[in-house]
């Protein structure tokens, strides 16, 4: 079964680092492009970052120089480190596998449950 | 980027068609057919319905449908049921990836 399982959620005072963590099972990470989507509560989804196959990786102007998306491919596990937390950050983290064939986008096809993310002194 | 504009609710009675719009620009959802869908039930992950403007990944219903003209994508429901009533997002490749607001659709 395609799958994947978000973990490393939690509590982190603003300027703390936590990283999120992405367990697939049923196809291989490092041969897909993965992306990271969060959700503020009660608000809209907004993209985060994504890596690609060949190991190109690009972020949202709101995390860009904080966070770092990487992959272990031995673990088949895609990474979300993240640093100078702000308030701001609070959201559900999302990974998603963001499916390409032949160069071309087929959207985000499998998504995980989602881990929270609180910043909060 | 800037956020692709939806509109915030729409709503149907059952049985009947609606229409969720998606307005970007001519550097986004206008130069590319690279506009996907997804739906979001409460406390549930996303569920991709379209995606390249008008394909529907396998298992999606084809009462779910998909359209661009110019800088505007849009979303069709028809034969609305109760379990569509959800929030759904368009969301564009256009070197980077960026989502509509969301609209919450309600089935009375």
């Amino acid at each position: 079964e395609v799958q994947l399982v978000e973990s490393g959620g939690g509590l982190i005072q603003p300027g703390g680092s936590l990283r999120l963590s992405c367990a697939a099972s049923g196809f291989t990470v490092s041969s897909n492009y993965m992306s990271w989507v969060r959700q503020a509560p009660g608000k809209g989804l907004e993209w985060v970052s994504v890596i690609y196959s060949g190991g190109s990786t690009y972020y949202a102007d709101s995390v860009k120089g904080r966070f770092t998306i990487s992959r272990d491919n031995s673990k088949n596990t895609l990474y979300l480190q993240m640093n100078s937390l702000r308030a701001e950050d609070t959201a559900v983290y999302y990974c998603a596998r963001d499916r390409y064939v032949l160069m071309v986008p087929r959207g985000m096809d499998v998504w995980g449950q989602g881990t929270t993310v609180t910043v909060s002194s | 980027q800037s956020a692709l504009t939806q509109p915030a609710s729409v709503s149907g009675s059952p049985g009947q068609s609606i229409t969720i719009s998606c307005t970007g620009t001519s550097s986004d959802v206008g130069s590319y057919n690279l506009v996907s869908w997804y739906q979001q039930h409460p406390g549930k992950a996303p569920k991709l319905m379209i995606y390249e403007v008008s394909k529907r990944p396998s298992g999606v219903s084809n009462r779910f449908s998909g359209s661009k003209s110019g800088n505007t994508a849009s979303l069709t429901i028809s034969g609305l049921q109760a379990e569509d009533e959800a929030d759904y997002y368009c969301c564009s490749y256009a070197g980077s990836r960026v989502f509509g607001g969301g609209t919450k659709l309600t089935v009375l």
